[in-house]
């Protein structure tokens, strides 16, 4: 059974990056697509990108130009980092191993996410 | 602007009661949509994948059907740990991939 768990800082000032990281246990991080997901309070799920063990990317085009996924194979870990934060980033960020079988793509396994707070 | 909208927005419902949720999506989408469970502070489950496939260690009560742009969630029989938050998830158009605003379903 893979495990997700997410880590770093708990509040971000604004205009500054927020850096999250997600290590996977139980399972290979090879051969498979990680992503983030986030929940504003009060609000609903935002798909945020995802990354291939290989390095490749897809961004939520209303990130993109802030956004940048990343992947360490070695130490079974990928990252996140969004730049020029606001409080319309402040969320609970999740990590999540995408699945990928024929069209159909789902978010099979979650960690259990952490709050971000963006806030001076 | 593609769209998924979940109904009911919320819903009281009593153990043993069979429970219904909609979502629609703005424009077909196959069978490419998910359903999801989540409860506060605990990871989202995985509960239906490809509109009506039964994810593994996911109880018979949970049944998912429909295509195009109209599908359900159903949960046979409810059981006391059913009580969450419920969420629909397309990957037909993507990027992005969408989720629906989400179902509360609470204890009546």
């Amino acid at each position: 059974q893979v495990q997700l768990q997410e880590s770093g800082p708990g509040l971000v000032r604004p205009s500054e990056t927020l850096s999250l990281t997600c290590t996977v246990s139980g399972g290979s991080i090879s051969g498979s697509y990680w992503s983030w997901i986030r929940q504003p309070p009060g609000k609903g799920l935002e798909w945020i990108g995802y990354i291939y063990y290989s390095g490749n990317t897809n961004y939520n085009p209303s990130l993109r130009s802030r956004l940048t996924l990343s992947i360490d194979t070695s130490k079974k870990e990928f990252s996140l980092k969004l730049s020029s934060v606001t409080a319309a980033d402040t969320a609970v960020y999740y990590c999540a191993k995408l699945t990928i079988q024929s069209r159909s793509h789902f978010f099979e396994y979650w960690g259990q996410g952490t709050l971000v707070t963006v806030s001076s | 602007d593609f769209q998924m909208t979940q109904s009911p927005s919320s819903l009281s419902a009593s153990v043993g009661d069979r429970v219904t949720i909609t979502c629609r999506a703005s424009q077909s989408i196959s069978t490419y949509l998910n359903w999801y469970q989540h409860k506060p502070g605990k990871a989202p489950k995985l509960l239906i994948y490809a509109a009506s496939s039964l994810q593994s260690g996911v109880p018979s009560r949970f049944s998912g059907s429909g295509s195009g742009t109209d599908f359900t969630l159903t949960i046979s029989s409810l059981q006391p740990e059913d009580f969450a938050t419920y969420y629909c998830q397309q990957s037909y158009i993507t990027p992005p991939y969408t989720f629906g605003q989400g179902t509360k379903l609470e204890i009546k």
